[in-house]
C-alpha cells in the first residue's frame, strides 16, 4: 500500500516547454486534488476531481489542465511553462464522506 | 470567504517541553472540519490531528492536543513532551462541511515554523 505518489519528484524545465505531473493513489478514494506550495502563500487549489471522467477548477486553474481517466491516476499538465509556475506541487486524495485528505510527498517544478 | 491565520511564522521549544501553536479562523458556517497538518523538512504533508466544529470535546492524539474555541473561532494545537522529530512547518486548515463545489478545498493558514532544541 504505496498510499498517494508522485512523479517525477524534481523536474527543470525552460519557458515554453510543457510537462506532465502523475498523481496515483492505491486507496480507491474518489477525490482527487492539485495544489501548489509557494513561499509566504501557503497551498492553493489548482484543480480538483470528485470522480473519474470529472474535474473542476480550483482558485488558481490558469495555465494548467488536468485529466482523470482513471480513478487512480489525476494529471496535472502544463503546456506551455512559465516561470510563475516555479513552486512544489502536491497531490492529495481521500474518500467521499470523509475530510482528511492523504498527501503525496510532492514535485519541486523550477521554470527558467 | 473563509480565512485562516497563524499569527505566529516562527516559534521554538525546548525538547521535553510543552509549546503552543496559535491558529483562527473566520466563516460565518455553524458547521465545519479544521485540521492541524505538520510538513517536515522532507516536504511530505502529514495530518496531525483533526476537529469537527459539532464536538465541543477537544481532540487528542498522543502528545497532541487542540483547544479548539468555537465562539472566538480559535484552533490551537499544543505539543507536550515535544521531540525533536517535532520540529516542522505545521499548517492549520479549515474545510467547510458544505460538500458543493470549492467547498470541498482546504483552507491553509501560512503556517508556522516550529524549532526543537536539545
Amino acid at each position: 500500500n504505496a498510499g498517494v505518489t508522485q512523479t517525477p519528484k524534481f523536474r527543470v524545465l525552460k519557458t515554453g516547454q510543457s510537462m506532465t505531473l502523475l498523481c496515483a493513489q492505491d486507496m480507491n478514494h474518489e477525490y482527487m486534488y492539485w495544489y501548489r506550495q509557494d513561499p509566504g502563500m501557503g497551498l492553493r487549489l489548482i484543480h480538483y476531481s470528485v470522480g473519474e471522467g470529472t474535474t473542476a477548477k480550483g482558485e488558481v486553474p490558469d495555465g494548467y489542465n488536468v485529466s482523470r481517466l482513471k480513478k487512480q491516476n489525476f494529471l496535472l499538465g502544463l503546456e506551455s511553462a512559465a516561470p510563475s509556475q516555479t513552486s512544489v506541487y502536491f497531490c492529495a486524495s481521500h474518500h467521499r464522506g470523509t475530510y482528511e485528505q492523504y498527501f503525496g510527498p510532492g514535485t519541486r517544478l523550477t521554470v527558467t | 470567504a473563509q480565512t485562516v491565520t497563524q499569527s505566529q511564522p516562527e516559534m521554538s521549544v525546548q525538547e521535553a517541553e510543552t509549546v503552543t501553536l496559535s491558529c483562527t479562523y473566520d466563516t460565518s458556517e455553524s458547521d465545519y472540519y479544521l485540521f492541524w497538518y505538520k510538513q517536515p523538512p522532507s516536504r511530505q504533508m502529514i495530518l496531525v490531528i483533526r476537529q469537527e466544529a459539532y464536538k465541543q470535546q477537544n481532540a487528542t492524539e498522543n502528545r497532541f492536543s487542540v483547544n479548539f474555541q468555537k465562539a472566538a473561532k480559535s484552533f490551537s494545537l499544543k505539543i507536550s513532551d515535544s521531540q525533536l522529530g517535532d520540529a516542522a512547518m505545521y499548517f492549520c486548515a479549515y474545510r467547510s462541511a458544505f460538500r458543493a463545489g470549492n467547498n470541498r478545498k482546504l483552507i491553509w493558514g501560512l503556517g508556522t515554523s516550529l524549532a526543537v532544541n536539545p
